[in-house]
């Protein structure tokens, strides 16, 4: 099943803004992870946070955590047509840190 | 370079049939594997995971006659879809990590179409 879900389901914006996603999920987690999908392809992961962080960045990217309300966000910067994708949060059960599952996600598409 | 190789990336059959997916790790020895699936335009839902030298261990709801898993070695697993139907269509993605909580490296999928 399902650990998360995320919103929005799907996101338009022009080139140049800004992207926010935002993610739930439902147990207690060791750290939470985001992975872009390309349509058609594989995921590629993008950023991990562990439980213990509150903020992280890479690049364009910043990501957010809040335990208490269990939820992230994912913001990307200056969006870039390349930008457009599919965009998972993911999480591993803290009972069973081999065990990653993955959220609705969130379909961006960047407007030249 | 690609940490994992899967394949094929796209198969068609027909009703009935079997169909091996093969996922390969090659950056690194893997005792587990993930194996995924995703329906268009939807998350990916954790299928099982593979053990080497072990039975891999298959989430609720998923038929382990019906997706047998083999993980025979520290750098090959497989999935095969046993008398595949139209219903099983759908993408295919196994996925490895070096260690347990660690990112996870992906395949880039096999696309099954039953006809």
């Amino acid at each position: 099943s399902q650990q998360g879900e995320e919103d929005p389901q799907a996101l338009s914006i022009q080139e140049g803004e800004n992207a926010t996603m935002n993610c739930s999920y439902k147990t207690s987690i060791n750290n939470l992870q985001w992975y872009r999908q390309n349509s058609g392809r594989g995921l590629v992961h993008l950023i991990l946070i562990r439980s213990n962080e509150r903020e992280k960045h890479s690049g364009r990217l910043r990501v957010t955590l809040d335990t208490s309300k269990k939820s992230s966000s994912l913001l990307i910067t200056a969006s870039r047509a390349a930008d457009t994708a599919s965009y998972f949060c993911a999480t591993d059960a803290y009972s069973s840190a081999s065990k990653i599952i993955f959220g609705s996600g969130t379909r961006l598409s960047i407007r030249p | 370079g690609a940490v994992v190789s899967q394949h094929p990336s796209r198969v068609i059959c027909k009703s009935g049939t079997s169909v091996k997916i093969e996922c390969r790790s090659l950056d690194f020895q893997a005792t587990t594997m993930f194996w995924y699936r995703q329906f268009p335009k939807q998350s990916l839902m954790l299928m099982a995971t593979s053990n080497e030298g072990s039975k891999a261990t298959y989430e609720q709801g998923v038929e382990k006659d019906k997706f047998l898993i083999n993980h025979a070695s520290l750098t090959l697993s497989t999935l095969t879809v046993t008398s595949a139907h139209p219903e099983d269509s759908s993408f295919y993605i196994c996925s490895v990590n070096r260690d347990r909580g660690s990112p996870l490296h992906f395949g880039n999928g096999t696309r099954l179409t039953v006809t």
